[in-house]
Formats: C-alpha cells, structure tokens, sequence
C-alpha cells in the first residue's frame, strides 16, 4: 500500500505570495491533517479534514486554509507568505478514530 | 488533552534495550498513549499504541503503569537507525481523530 504522498517536495516562494501544496493519503483513509513543523515552535497542528468538512483548526491564522476533495486528497493554502511561514509542513491520513496517524514526509518551504 | 513529559535527551549502547519513559498523570480514561518517532527530515514515524494493556509490535514494547498515569517505550535492540526524535502523546476524543498535541520530544542517540 502507497503512503502519504506529498508534493512538491521542496519549494521556495518570495514574501507575500500565495503557496499551494498537496497531500494524498493512504488509499481508504478519509482524515487527512496538516501540521507545521519549525525549530522554534516544533510540530503544531494546522487543522484536520475528514468527508471534505473541516473537523478541526488549529491556532493559525485566517492566511492558512485547506480543502479536502471528494476522492480524500487534500490541499493547504498560504497566502500573503511572511519569512516566519518558512516550515516543514506535513500532511498524515488516518482511517478513523484512536487508528494511526500516517506521516508524509513533508513539503519543505522557504520564504525569502 | 493531557500533556506529557519527556527526558529531552538519552543514549543507549547498540544492541541494548532502550527503554523511554512518559509521564501522562492527567490522561482521561478514554485517551490513549501514543509513541512516534522521527528521523531527521523524514515525518513522524507512528510506533505504538495503547489505552491500559502492554503492547507488542514488530518495532517496540509498550508498558503503560496500573494507574496510566506514566508509560515506557522499549526498543528491545536498539540499533543506530533507531537514533531518532521519540514522541509521546496522549490522543483521544472521536473528534480530536487528527490533531495530536506534540511536546519536545526526547532524542534517543543510540553508540556504537
């Protein structure tokens, strides 16, 4: 079975431009999370879709969005990029409650 | 969500048992313990789980105390892939499926 598969892999954007990046998760798992990943604030929660209806937000502000498609792929938006969104940001799928999270291995994103 | 607490840091020799404790003394009685592991620039491995019985997989042992209030990690032969970042989290609640609270982490470095 494929794991989580994110693209791109890397990226790298200038201040105040919008990004965009995929996630697909494990063929039958309908959670699909986002988190952000830096060295000063560690692994946050971004939010989680589940049934394209978003089930939960994390502490972020309104420049960070996402959507989940019929099929369970998801996508995160940032817009207006600032130097501090500069991140891993990872994307893992679960197939219900109290199973497993599953970790891509995450879009690296440099703000210059 | 409960927190936990983790040794920031702790080293094993190669070929003994790591053993990494948590301590989880606000866990609810529906929320589970959780272990993830990760490997620089690669996501969050999931490890192991469990609500109040010892667990066993291929990767690890875990030993969660009568009181649930503290658990243990056991690599039972540690080798140096398992040098990693070792997370800790308790999870539970059906809406909180994907958002898992991460804390520092304790970095196992595993010697020749």
């Amino acid at each position: 079975k494929a794991g989580v598969t994110q693209t791109p892999r890397y990226l790298i954007k200038t201040r105040g431009q919008q990004v965009t990046l995929s996630c697909s998760p494990i063929s039958g798992h309908r959670s699909v999370s986002w988190y952000q990943q830096t060295p000063g604030q560690g692994l946050q929660f971004l939010f989680e879709y589940f049934s394209e209806t978003q089930r939960n937000k994390g502490n972020f502000p309104g420049r960070f969005s996402g959507r989940q498609f019929s099929n369970s792929r998801s996508e995160m938006n940032v817009s207006t990029l600032e130097l501090g969104d500069s991140a891993l940001y990872l994307c893992a799928s679960s197939w219900e409650y109290n199973s497993p999270l599953h970790f891509g291995n995450g879009t690296r994103l440099t703000v210059t | 969500d409960a927190k936990t607490t983790q040794p920031p840091s702790m080293d094993c020799a190669e070929g003994r048992a790591a053993n990494l404790p948590c301590n989880h003394s606000t866990i609810s009685g529906n929320e589970y313990v959780y272990w993830y592991r990760q490997i620089h620039s690669q996501g969050p491995q999931y490890i192991i789980h469990g609500l109040k019985n010892n667990e066993t997989n291929e990767m690890a042992s875990l030993i969660i105390t009568e009181d649930r209030k503290s658990s243990t990690l056991i690599l039972p032969h540690a080798t140096l892939r398992d040098t990693a970042v070792y997370y800790c989290i308790v999870r539970g609640g059906s809406s909180n499926t994907g958002k898992l609270i991460f804390g520092q982490g304790t970095t196992l470095q595993v010697k020749p």
